[in-house]
């Protein structure tokens, strides 16, 4: 019943670290994405991964860098933290040959302050 | 860039009331499916709509997708303090893999 699992679920960094999020899924979906949330700004795509082996960039891409490991994970790393990337973090899974009609599943979030 | 802008971005209203929400844009889309998040959890999805026009019912919820394909609403009837949360529509365009979300309405229903 795992689905999505992120970790960690909350961090706090100062300005210039880095860190890795996790996120794995055991649903054997093809495609993976990263997504921040912000207060107003709802949902942006941070980075995707169509399939494994492939990695793209969505909206909001600078800052971050991503590794597709396998087909189970996914992760996003922040080589070196600001302030403005303090967010939620969310990782999601989509099913192959689901087309236009595909749902995204999502973990629980990793809530992430930069100092 | 907000691709897909949502309103209103907050409502608050009363146990059996109506409301109404939208998710406009000017682009175009293959499908456009709606969420709901609650605190501390990650979205699930409600809906898909996929064709112009296109009503889906799920219980008291109403959602509908633009003649054109490039609006959406949800229509709430009798809301329900359950109904409280994060809204939020996703646009898939075919053959990108990527979902493009809306800004979000969060809606609080009062008892």
């Amino acid at each position: 019943n795992a689905g999505v699992t992120q970790t960690p679920k909350f961090q706090v960094l100062k300005t210039g670290q880095s860190m890795t999020l996790q996120c794995a899924q055991d649903m054997n979906h093809n495609s993976m994405y990263w997504y921040r949330q912000d207060p107003g700004m709802g949902l942006r795509l941070i980075y995707y991964s169509a399939s494994e082996g492939t990695t793209d960039k969505g909206e909001v891409p600078n800052g971050y860098n991503v590794s597709r490991l396998n087909k189970r994970e996914f992760s996003l790393r922040l080589e070196s933290a600001a302030p403005s990337q303090t967010s939620v973090y969310f990782c999601a899974s989509r099913e192959s040959g689901t087309g236009i009609t595909g749902e995204l599943f999502f973990g629980e979030g990793s809530r992430l302050t930069v100092l | 860039t907000q691709l897909l802008e949502q309103s209103p971005q907050f409502l608050s209203i009363q146990e059996g009331e109506n409301l109404t929400v939208y998710c406009n844009s000017s682009s175009v889309f293959s499908s456009l499916q709606w969420y709901r998040q609650e605190p501390g959890e990650g979205p699930v999805l409600l809906v898909t709509v996929v064709t112009g026009g296109e009503v889906k019912k799920l219980k008291r919820l109403t959602f509908q997708f633009g003649d054109a394909r490039k609006d959406s609403s949800l229509h709430i009837t009798a809301a329900q303090p359950g109904d409280t949360g994060l809204y939020l529509c996703a646009a898939y365009t075919s053959g990108t893999y990527k979902y493009i979300f809306g800004t979000g309405t969060r809606l609080k229903v009062l008892a």
